[in-house]
């Protein structure tokens, strides 16, 4: 049983325009959530994070929007750049989790064409 | 740089033998974890550790095992790797004031034949 999902493996978007990667969570006590960004033979990067008290963070060209009642966060890229191209994986914790183990989703491969 | 570094970065070993992989990290950081990542499954949390010698179980446990003996590093185990082992496992840290965020490695690529 997944408890963060992404439903698209895959997003192709033009260079300029913006990028939407979405994510699901079934686990109502998730209250910390994070986006990592992957390149081919390297570790996943730390990208933005968003806690459950807000329902927005921006970074520059990236945004984490949280809809708490809907259990869903989404990522947005504007604009989108080619160098965006890679796979991003959103993760999930209790803020209380004295591990701080994060639960991921399957991830999204992003391909921005030039 | 999260001061993490793995080894071996690439290995191909036989069904049935012992696998180990080690992750060093520099800063003296508590928390130390390993990730394996798999198409479809994104990234499964194998052991973490929260200090010297303490350890415990994450998602995908089974068939590992993990010590940390000095503060520094990190050895997962595979005790009798199986081709379902054949994937890149990550190790990370939480560094301090970092809150939730944990910093990953370069990963190891392990296949099991």
């Amino acid at each position: 049983d997944q408890q963060v999902k992404q439903n698209s493996p895959s997003l192709s978007v033009q260079e300029g325009r913006i990028s939407i990667l979405n994510c699901d969570y079934t686990n109502s006590m998730f209250d910390y959530f994070l986006w990592y960004k992957k390149y081919p033979a390297e570790g996943p990067t730390f990208l933005i994070s968003i806690s459950s008290i807000k329902d927005k963070n921006e970074d520059g060209r990236f945004t984490v929007f949280l809809n708490k009642s809907a259990k869903h966060l989404s990522l947005h890229i504007v604009p989108s750049q080619p160098g965006d191209s890679a796979v991003y994986f959103c993760a999930a914790t209790r803020h209380s989790n004295a591990g701080n183990m994060l639960t991921f989703g399957g991830g999204t491969r992003l391909m921005v064409k030039p | 740089d999260a001061g993490i570094t793995q080894s071996p970065r690439h290995k191909v070993t036989e069904t049935g033998t012992p696998v180990t992989l080690r992750c060093h990290q520099t800063e003296n950081h508590r928390y130390m974890y390993w990730y394996r990542q798999d198409p479809g499954h994104g990234l499964r949390l194998i052991h973490y550790s929260y200090g010297v010698k303490d350890t415990d179980k994450g998602e995908v446990s089974d068939g590992y095992s993990v010590s940390r003996s000095k503060t520094e590093d990190f050895l997962l185990t595979l005790e009798s790797a199986t081709s379902s082992q054949t994937s890149v496992y990550f190790c990370a840290i939480r560094t301090d004031g970092s809150g939730n965020t944990i910093y990953f490695g370069e990963g190891s690529w392990l296949t099991v034949v």
